[in-house]
């Protein structure tokens, strides 16, 4: 099976800061990556994702992702926090083809942005 | 488009009772998730459906989960009878077709089973 792992619980950043979020993945063949952000009491929204081509994605809100193959990572990025960035974040990975086909999530990671 | 409806939005009930939950994927998706978030256990897929057929069940707790999809445009997640272990946040959510696999999700219902 596909897998994604999330290697930190919170990430903490302040306003204008750069911020990272980090994710790996294993997958057997080619992979397919999301992440989605969950603000409170709200369900999941997509931000991005990664098919193929460049590995530079960009998405929603400012937010981008790069596809390191080598590395087998898929970080979010962005170059300027918001407080209103504050949210939990998932990434995810196509598991299975076809009917068969659906989203493997990680744990999630907080990021905390202040002031 | 209004997105992914659920119902209700918050749910409290008793131990042994039979709680119903509620979705309404958008119109021309093929597929819809059903998931239960909690702070020990994250985000778990219980079901999903393509075209209304169940696929995977094999997220389903125990038998007194069920799910049901009668046609394109809602589908019901019962548990019967309730637990207190059950209480969680159940999201609904949904897919097109070839669309690489980008679910939608709905608001959740947050249950809580006393």
């Amino acid at each position: 099976a596909q897998s994604v792992a999330q290697p930190e619980d919170q990430v903490n950043v302040a306003e204008g800061n750069p911020l990272t979020v980090k994710c790996t993945y294993s997958v057997s063949g080619n992979p397919y990556l999301f992440w989605y952000v969950q603000y409170p009491n709200r369900g999941l929204q997509f931000l991005l994702k990664y098919i193929t081509g460049d590995n530079l994605v960009k998405g929603s809100y400012g937010f981008e992702a790069e596809f390191n193959k080598s590395q087998t990572s898929f970080h979010l990025k962005k170059p300027s926090a918001l407080v209103s960035d504050s949210a939990l974040y998932f990434c995810a990975v196509r598991d299975g083809t076809g009917t068969a086909s659906k989203l493997t999530f990680g744990t999630g990671t907080r990021l905390q942005v202040t002031l | 488009d209004a997105g992914v409806i659920q119902s209700p939005r918050h749910e409290v009930t008793e131990m042994g009772q039979e709680v119903t939950l509620r979705c309404k994927p958008i119109s021309g998706h093929d597929y819809l998730f059903w998931y239960r978030q909690t702070m020990m256990r994250g985000l778990e897929l219980l079901i999903y459906f393509n075209n209304n057929v169940p696929i995977d069940d094999s997220g389903m707790p125990e038998d007194r989960f069920s799910a049901k999809m009668p046609n394109a445009s809602f589908s019901t997640l019962k548990i019967q009878p309730s637990e207190p272990r059950d209480s969680a946040v159940y999201f609904c959510a949904s897919r097109a077709q070839g669309s690489y696999n980008e679910q939608f999700f709905g608001p959740g219902t947050r249950l809580t089973v006393l």
